[in-house]
């Protein structure tokens, strides 16, 4: 059964500092995305990536297929960007019925 | 352009009785799944749907049904609620099967009393 880790599960920073949240999986993906859930909201998509490195204001994504490993980085930090940040693969096979799986998140927070 | 769009945002039940949550989108998108999400757990897979008229089961699929008549709404039924069932609930969309951007709904925070 494909695992997505993410570390840390809880992350307490003060404001501007550069923050890092690594996922890792287990088998082979075709895609990685980055999702944003902040408090009692929705679920919005970041970043979808397949390899290299993607960036979005004060944001950063990095993969590394061969090394079954994802990055986000957050520049600056803000307590707006205080929020639980999920990592979802896309499998190859097996996996989700629908191709996904999910880590169970990275509850964020930046203190002012 | 609403996106995905999903009601009630909040609901309280009692055991045995049923509801419906409602999930629909505008983006004209052939893949459609409902999860859960529980506390210290990942977003848990329910039932999804390919393309209107196919439906299949996910990880969780007890206790829920789902049709997809259109391609637009996706509806997840309830059919007798159980404590069990309380969660939060979000219905997510995208074009295809693999590398295509995910969209989702609010969510719909359920309790089963």
């Amino acid at each position: 059964k494909n695992e997505v880790e993410q570390s840390p599960q809880n992350l307490t920073a003060q404001e501007g500092e550069f923050i890092t949240i690594n996922c890792s999986y287990s088998v082979g993906i075709s895609a990685l995305h980055w999702l944003q859930q902040h408090p009692g909201g929705g679920i919005v998509s970041l970043f979808m990536l397949s390899s290299g490195k993607k960036k979005h204001g004060r944001l950063i994504a990095t993969i590394n297929i061969q090394e079954k490993h994802s990055s986000l980085h957050i520049t600056a930090s803000h307590p707006r960007d205080s929020a639980v940040y999920i990592c979802a693969v896309v499998t190859l096979s097996g996996g989700g019925a629908d191709g996904l799986t999910f880590g169970k998140g990275t509850h964020l927070i930046i203190q002012p | 352009n609403a996106g995905v769009t999903q009601t009630p945002k909040f609901q309280v039940l009692k055991t045995g009785q049923s509801m419906t949550l409602q999930c629909a989108q505008d983006m004209n998108h052939e893949y459609m799944s409902w999860y859960r999400q529980d506390p210290g757990m990942g977003l848990r897979l329910i039932h999804y749907s390919v393309g209107a008229g196919i439906t299949d089961q996910g990880e969780v699929p007890n206790g829920y049904n789902v049709s997809r008549s259109t391609t637009e709404d996706f509806p997840l039924r309830l059919l007798s609620a159980a404590p069990s069932q309380t969660s939060v609930y979000f219905c997510a969309s995208r074009e295809g099967q693999s590398n295509e951007k995910l969209f989702f709904g609010s969510g719909t925070q359920l309790s089963v009393l």
